[in-house]
């Protein structure tokens, strides 16, 4: 079974811009969460959403939101990009079964100049 | 709020030698789950292992075991016969959860080498 895939691998963005980021969680997984990851920092949690809901929001202003797709998949949205937001962002997926488990994808490097 | 220490930022190890990696988390709660992860430079966050803590027995998965002192608030990691593909960034992690979310929060990480 393929793994939790994410898109793009990397992303070069300018102050000010928007960015979407892709991911697509682990076939039968229902729970998906986005964490950031600084450089040199231990991941920080940004949403996670379960069955198309939002169950959970960590401290990150309102200019970066989610949603979660019929399918499952989720985007994570950033606005009005400054330098800090970049980082390293990472989707995890969670199953009915061993939900307190996350199983993580590549990440998605995005680079703010 | 939870908080996760991991108060080693780096370690190297031997190859084929035993290192221990260590964490402790602060909490009020009874009933949770730890977790290490290990990012090695390709960047993704793989599982390595996972502790109930309502489980007193310690995880064990192959050349990965944990010491789990619920008391203590402490959640180590012992790597034997460490091999060259464990060199990694090592994250210690509990799970929370927080009015129905399931977050997970993370130490600051270890970064451990392997030399042969």
């Amino acid at each position: 079974d393929a793994g939790v895939t994410q898109s793009p691998t990397h992303l070069i963005k300018t102050r000010g811009q928007h960015v979407t980021l892709r991911c697509s969680p682990i076939s039968g997984h229902k729970s998906v969460s986005w964490y950031q990851q600084v450089l040199g920092q231990g991941p920080q949690f940004i949403f996670q959403y379960y069955e198309k809901e939002e169950r959970g929001r960590g401290n990150f202003p309102d200019r970066f939101s989610a949603r979660q797709f019929p399918n499952y998949s989720s985007e994570l949205n950033v606005n009005a990009l400054l330098l800090g937001d970049s980082a390293l962002y990472l989707c995890a997926s969670s199953g009915w079964t061993e939900q307190e488990t996350q199983y993580f994808g590549p990440g998605t490097r995005l680079l703010v100049l | 709020a939870q908080t996760v220490t991991q108060s080693q930022p780096e370690m190297s190890v031997q190859e084929a030698e035993t290192v221990t990696l260590s964490c402790t988390y602060d909490t009020s709660e009874s009933d949770y789950y730890l977790f290490w992860y290990k990012q090695p430079p390709s960047r993704q966050m793989i599982l390595v292992i996972r502790q109930e803590a309502y489980k007193q027995q310690n995880a064990t998965e192959n050349r990965f075991s944990v010491n789990f002192q619920k008391a203590a608030k402490s959640f180590s990691l012992k790597i034997s016969d460490s091999q060259l593909g464990d060199a990694a960034m090592y994250f210690c992690a509990y799970r929370a959860t927080q009015g129905g979310s399931e977050k997970l929060v993370f130490g600051k990480g270890m970064k451990l080498t392997v030399n042969p």
